[in-house]
């Protein structure tokens, strides 16, 4: 069965450095996402991705953020200065674009932990 | 604005037992709703959702969950509890038809007792 795959599986960095998440989703999919779940607290939605831009953000979404679909297969998360705060489970999801099929799958996660 | 509450963060039942996991939720459109599954250490899994139709739900691992408009619920239940349903489970909620980003609730984590 398909899956959404995401690389690394875990990320340490220090502080200020630029850390780019890596995510393959569905082939066939159109929509992507980005979430992310800081330790003990709810996941957040962060960005969604169509043809070719983002089409939706979250207030965490800032200036910081940026989100890019370099080839045909991946889809990718770039924190240019990390910041403690950043530490957090981040998860990419996609979805086929069929009207009424609604369903986000997620990849595992990476584990991004900033020193 | 939409938004999800989940009653209870923690939810402890014996091996055989009723599984009740709640969720309300509030939305100014016809939402859509699912729940999600996460296993220690690993990502999201759907376990069901509703869209339209039938109210009632059916998911996996024997879970379902039935939409009652008129309490803006969506709670999920399983008859008989298994230890392999220790998790935490999200309730998450998106505007029907809409490019879709999921609002979570802030989950359940459910213990399951020999």
């Amino acid at each position: 069965e398909p899956e959404v795959t995401q690389t690394p599986s875990h990320q340490v960095t220090q502080m200020g450095q630029e850390v780019i998440l890596r995510c393959v989703p569905i082939s066939n999919h159109l929509y992507f996402y980005w979430y992310r779940q800081i330790l003990g607290q709810k996941v957040e939605f962060l960005v969604s991705f169509y043809n070719n831009e983002i089409s939706e953000k979250s207030e965490i979404f800032d200036d910081q953020f940026s989100v890019e679909r370099p080839d045909g297969s991946n889809f990718t998360l770039k924190i240019r200065s990390t910041k403690l705060e950043d530490s957090a489970m981040y998860f990419c999801a996609s979805r086929v674009l069929v009207l009424g099929t609604d369903t986000q799958y997620f990849g595992p996660g990476t584990r991004l932990t900033v020193l | 604005a939409q938004s999800v509450t989940q009653l209870g963060s923690h939810v402890s039942v014996s091996e055989g037992a009723l599984v009740l996991l709640r969720c309300n939720y509030s939305s100014s459109v016809p939402p859509y709703l699912f729940w999600y599954v996460q296993y220690p250490n690993q990502g999201l899994q759907l376990l069901l959702k509703y869209t339209t139709g039938a109210t009632l739900v059916k998911g996996i691992n024997g879970f379902e969950a039935e939409f009652k408009k008129s309490e803006t619920s969506f709670h999920l239940t399983k008859p008989s509890a298994h230890m392999s349903d220790a998790a935490e489970y999200f309730c998450a909620v998106t505007p029907g038809g809409s490019q879709g980003n999921l609002i979570f609730g802030k989950g359940t984590k459910l213990s399951v007792k020999p």
